[in-house]
């Protein structure tokens, strides 16, 4: 079992839609998560934090945190084409390593 | 503000040689974290740097090594390249040491190893 798992997808949605993107974690002393948008050839961006169970919102963006079921899921509302890119997901191991999922390819389709 | 800076942009190297690739943060943070990412998957965490000193360090093998300057900037070196060290180096600043705390990361350097 991988220690951080997404959905490499890709992941269709149409634009103006809701995309939907999760992610599990296997460690339950995980404190810290991170969502992060990489579009190809460039280096991640990040989009969001989230430290404590329940949502958290920024602007089109909602992170979501379940520690119970080591679940956190990223909601982009009215999705637009320029959402198009792999989310990373990153959750910490220990004091100052971040594990990362291998990413989800997100396609907004006009 | 300037974000995080990385040079060089691209290199090529042949099997055997070394390379030493340099990161600036962004102002005011005093933390560098290193990651190494291969096509279709995510960062895989090599060091991370505070005040100088080497705070966590992932499963690479010696070959790779780093360190951090007194103005907070850093290096990373590999030795011996192999050419499953090809892939893209990010550096990540953060305002200090740990995982819990925002990382951003500079353009990277993508390695080739031939």
């Amino acid at each position: 079992q991988k220690e951080v798992e997404q959905n490499s997808g890709p992941l269709s949605v149409p634009e103006g839609a809701i995309a939907s993107l999760n992610c599990t974690y296997s460690d339950r002393v995980s404190q810290s998560f991170f969502w992060y948008r990489q579009y190809s050839g460039k280096s991640p961006e990040l989009i969001m934090s989230i430290y404590s169970n329940g949502d958290k919102e920024d602007g089109r963006f909602t992170a979501q945190l379940n520690k119970a079921s080591q679940y956190v899921s990223l909601l982009i509302r009215d999705s637009q084409p320029s959402d198009s890119a792999t989310y990373l997901c990153a959750v910490n191991r220990s004091n100052y390593q971040l594990i990362w999922g291998a990413g989800t390819k997100l396609i907004i389709k006009p | 503000d300037a974000g995080v800076t990385q040079s060089p942009t691209h290199l090529i190297k042949t099997r055997g040689q070394h390379v030493t690739l340099r990161c600036s943060p962004i102002s005011g943070h005093k933390s560098v974290s290193w990651y190494q990412q291969v096509l279709g998957q995510g960062p895989q965490f090599i060091f991370q740097y505070y005040e100088k000193e080497e705070r966590g360090r992932g499963n690479f093998p010696d070959r790779f090594s780093a360190r951090q300057f007194p103005n907070y900037s850093s290096e990373l070196n590999v030795n011996a390249l192999l050419l499953g060290d090809s892939a893209l180096y990010l550096c990540a600043s953060s305002l200090i040491a740990g995982a819990y705390n925002e990382q951003f990361f500079g353009p990277g350097t993508r390695l080739t190893v031939l």
